[in-house]
């Protein structure tokens, strides 16, 4: 069985980085892109960003600037670095493995959808 | 970016009946490998969200039968042939077609 173990600072300071890592335990680590979305409170969701167990990333263009997300496939982790963090950041944040096509290549790899997901980790940035 | 739409936002229903959740995307979801992907989430109340449907119609592991997706192009819809108490959350549809992948506002299932 999958699960997906999230940690990290839960309250920031307006302009400072936040900081997420999570511990997949179970299943193979390679193969798939390890994902981060998050859903402010009583909103929707959207995907931040993504690795896979090479290093390749992928993120979404609105975030793009701010976000750096890391891999460490000697303890099967993957972190979530998110600069400058503003209120409109505040959030609930999770991780999940993502599923990539089964044929792609280069760009056009990423998850087409998760299906594992951490507990979550709310992030309130607040002064 | 493709925008989803869901409808309804809210929708009682009474235990034992059907329920269905419309969602509808500003373009097409055919990919140019001819799959579509479209997939639904379920989020229980203080829970993470979980994976229901895949490609538009491919339940996952352990999801109850009761659970059903259908639809094609830019109009998809999930079903619950019969509402049980778990059932109450919110739904989400969400496409990965295009990248980035973006997802409905979520449609709230709730118990009359």
């Amino acid at each position: 069985q999958v699960q997906l173990q999230q940690w990290g600072a839960g309250l920031l300071k307006p302009s400072e980085t936040l900081s997420l890592t999570c511990a997949v335990y179970g299943g193979s680590f390679s193969g798939y892109y390890w994902s981060w979305i998050r859903q402010p409170p009583g909103k929707g969701l959207e995907w931040i960003g993504e690795i896979n167990h090479s290093g390749s990333t992928n993120y979404n263009p609105s975030l793009k600037s701010r976000v750096t997300i890391s891999v460490d496939t000697s303890k099967n982790q993957f972190s979530l670095k998110l600069s400058s963090v503003t209120a409109a950041d505040t959030a609930v944040y999770y991780c999940a493995r993502g599923i990539r096509r089964k044929y792609c290549s280069g760009g056009s790899c990423y998850s087409v959808h998760f299906d594992y997901w951490g507990q979550g980790t709310l992030v309130t940035v607040s002064s | 970016d493709i925008v989803m739409t869901q409808t309804p936002l809210s929708s009682p229903v009474t235990l034992g009946q059907p329920a269905s959740i419309s969602c509808r995307s500003s373009q097409s979801l055919v990919h140019s490998d001819g799959n579509t992907y479209l997939s639904w989430l379920q989020q229980r109340p203080g829970q993470p969200p979980r994976l229901l449907i895949y490609k538009i119609s491919n339940r996952f592991s352990g999801v109850p039968d009761r659970f059903s997706g259908s639809g094609a192009g830019t109009d998809f819809t999930l079903k619950i042939s019969r509402v049980e108490a778990e059932d109450v959350g919110v739904y989400y549809c969400m496409q990965a077609t295009q990248f980035p992948q973006t997802f409905g506002q979520g449609t709230k299932v709730e118990i009359k």
